[in-house]
Formats: C-alpha cells, sequence, structure tokens
C-alpha cells in the first residue's frame, strides 16, 4: 500500500488567499483525522472523520477552516481566507476500526506557509 | 478524563547510551497505548504498541511494557544511534465500547544523540 498520501508537501500563499489541502487516505480505513502542529501548540488534532461523516469537529479553530470528506478515499481542508498564524504543517492519518487498538498511519504533511 | 503525560525534553545522550522516556497515562478502562516516532521534517510513524496489560510492544531495539499498576508505558532502547534523533510521542486509544477512534496524544519528548 502506498500509505496515506497528501498533496501539496508544500504551499506558500500569501494572507487572504484560500488554501485546499488533500488527502488521500490508506484503501479500507473507515476513520481519517486532519491535525495540525506547530512549535508553539504542538500536535493538534483539528477534525476526524468515520466513514466520511464528520464526527468531531471541535478542534476547529474558526470558521475559516473546512473540511469535507466526499468519498472513502479523498478529503480536503480549506482555509479561506488565510492568516500568517495559520502557517503549520497540517498532517492527515488514517486508521481502521478492524484493527487492535485503532493505530493511526500519518501522511508526510504539507507545510503551509501564509505571508 | 484521558491524558497523557511524557518527560520533558530534549534528552541528550551519546551514542550507545542507555535511554528512557517517561510516559504515564491516565484513562478509564483498559486503554491502547503507543508509541509514534517523528523524524525531522516527516510525518509520526507507529513505532511500537500494546493493547493489554503487561504486553510488551517492541520495534528496531526499542521496547515499552503496558505497566497498569503504575499507569505507564516507558520507553526504552538498550543502546541508542545518532538516527535514533527524533521527537518521540506517547499515545492513547480509549478502549472496548469507550473507543472513538481519536488518539490522544503526550506533547512529545525530543531525543538527540551524539556521536
Amino acid at each position: 500500500d502506498a500509505g496515506v498520501i497528501q498533496s501539496p508537501r508544500h504551499e506558500v500563499t500569501e494572507m487572504g488567499q484560500e488554501v485546499t489541502l488533500r488527502c488521500k487516505p490508506i484503501s479500507g480505513h473507515d476513520y481519517l483525522f486532519w491535525y495540525r502542529q506547530t512549535m508553539m501548540r504542538g500536535l493538534e488534532l483539528l477534525i476526524y472523520f468515520n466513514n466520511n461523516v464528520p464526527i468531531d469537529d471541535s478542534g476547529m479553530p474558526e470558521d475559516r477552516f473546512s473540511a469535507k470528506m466526499p468519498n472513502a478515499s479523498f478529503s480536503t481542508l480549506k482555509i479561506q481566507p488565510s492568516e500568517p498564524r495559520d502557517s503549520a504543517v497540517y498532517f492527515c492519518a488514517s486508521s481502521a476500526s478492524s484493527g487492535r487498538g485503532y493505530e493511526q498511519y500519518f501522511g508526510p504533511g504539507t507545510r503551509l506557509t501564509v505571508t | 478524563g484521558n491524558s497523557v503525560t511524557q518527560m520533558e525534553g530534549p534528552v541528550t545522550l551519546s551514542e550507545e547510551a542507555f535511554l528512557t522516556i517517561n510516559c504515564t497515562y491516565t484513562a478509564t478502562g483498559y486503554p491502547s497505548l503507543f508509541w509514534y516516532v517523528q523524524y525531522p521534517g516527516e510525518g509520526l510513524q507507529l513505532l511500537l504498541k500494546a493493547t493489554k496489560a503487561d504486553d510488551k510492544g517492541s520495534n528496531k531495539g526499542f521496547e515499552a511494557t503496558y505497566r497498569k499498576e503504575t499507569t505507564s508505558f516507558h520507553l526504552e532502547k538498550g543502546s541508542v544511534q545518532v538516527s535514533d534523533s527524533a521527537v518521540y510521542f506517547c499515545a492513547l486509544s480509549r478502549g472496548g465500547s469507550g473507543n472513538t477512534g481519536k488518539l490522544i496524544f503526550g506533547q512529545g519528548t525530543t531525543l538527540q544523540v551524539k556521536p
């Protein structure tokens, strides 16, 4: 399996622009997670889905952030409008409820820089 | 609620030294426990796991034993290498019917190994 795939790997944008991050989970996994990692705040869970349905979005910082999962093999995280404080590494992860312990598998991340 | 506490870093060791990174947890029921490793510029990778009390997870020379009596899951390695320099995260998922699919992460411990 190719693992969790994220694109783009790096994104540089100007404040006020829309940013869309993409994720393809591991085939057969029914959970998908979006995280944000910064030096100041560490690793934060933003939102997660089970069977394409959002379960908990309490970590989404504000209305500028939105996430969708239109099917089992694709999810997007959108920031509109972007701000410099959104600069971070965004990770997508997936897991399978059929596995023991629900271990998560992470993608390589998207490094977002908002200038 | 559920939480994970790791020893603060950075931990700096010389090559071939013995490593211990402490991790304690608070959880109801019988959680599964994990150690993840994050190398510079990469996503988190599952290093090892244990799903029930007294289980020992092991991988790449690292070990951790699920100790329910002390609510601990300390990571150990007998002889570290420069290539082990990374950030290590302890995590738990709630067990049984209480499992939501989420992982609760510790704050991470940075390990630096010097030649």
